[in-house]
């Protein structure tokens, strides 16, 4: 089956420490997205990749890095910088980097901070 | 700069009542439009989306949506409630002017009572 896989479901940060979030797609998608999700705070756009080995900044990438090294696979580094990480990430596929372009997403990571 | 409103952060339904679930963008350009589910601790999955064809789209689950650009409006409805409608619902706009950023609304709960 064709889709979007996330893993772990659920992570837990220490403090100072890095986590690593897993995004992979088998749906031959160009572009992908990650998003964090808030409680009454809707999505907001952490960073975005039009293509391999490119990928740029959204609403609130401070505090989070990113690599786009194959097409299927975006993963999603939350640093140390991060001061409030506790939260629904989502991890999103479309075919092109379009305005009207579908936007396919993953089951989702939530990452809590002991 | 895209955003989107969503009036009404909880909605509650009987079982077999309408479902009207409303959606409000900013835009200066004809947006590209879309309305996502999303059950709990999953992702978000497609209802439907307008892009600029028929005013009047038809999703999934017997979701529709009527696109007035009089009103800047995308309301989503369905004729009748079943108890598995009960979910998180989001609205989403695509700017023309920035790619296939989206901007999404709060979210709108949606309860349905037997």
């Amino acid at each position: 089956d064709g889709g979007i896989t996330q893993s772990p479901k659920y992570l837990f940060r220490k403090e100072g420490q890095n986590v690593t979030l897993s995004c992979e797609q088998n749906l031959n998608h160009d572009a992908m997205y990650w998003y964090r999700q808030d409680p009454g705070q809707g999505l907001r756009l952490i960073y975005y990749s039009q293509i391999v080995n490119d990928f740029q900044k959204g609403d609130i990438a401070e505090g989070y890095s990113v690599s786009r090294e194959k097409k299927e696979s975006f993963p999603l580094t939350v640093t140390s910088a991060q001061k409030n990480p506790t939260a629904f990430y989502l991890c999103a596929s479309s075919s092109r980097y379009r305005t009207q372009e579908t936007q396919y997403f993953g089951p989702g990571t939530r990452l809590l901070v002991l | 700069a895209q955003s989107v409103t969503q009036l009404g952060s909880h909605v509650s339904v009987s079982e077999g009542a309408l479902v009207l679930l409303r959606c409000n963008y900013s835009s200066s350009v004809p947006p590209y439009l879309f309305w996502y589910v999303q059950y709990p601790n999953q992702g978000l999955q497609l209802l439907l989306k307008y892009t600029s064809a028929a005013t009047l789209v038809k999703g999934i689950n017997g979701f529709e949506a009527e696109f007035k650009k009089s009103e800047t409006s995308f309301h989503l409805t369905k004729p009748s409630a079943h108890m598995s409608d009960a979910a998180e619902y989001f609205c989403a706009v695509s700017d023309p002017n920035t790619g296939n950023q989206f901007y999404f609304g709060t979210g709108t709960s949606l309860t349905v009572i037997p």
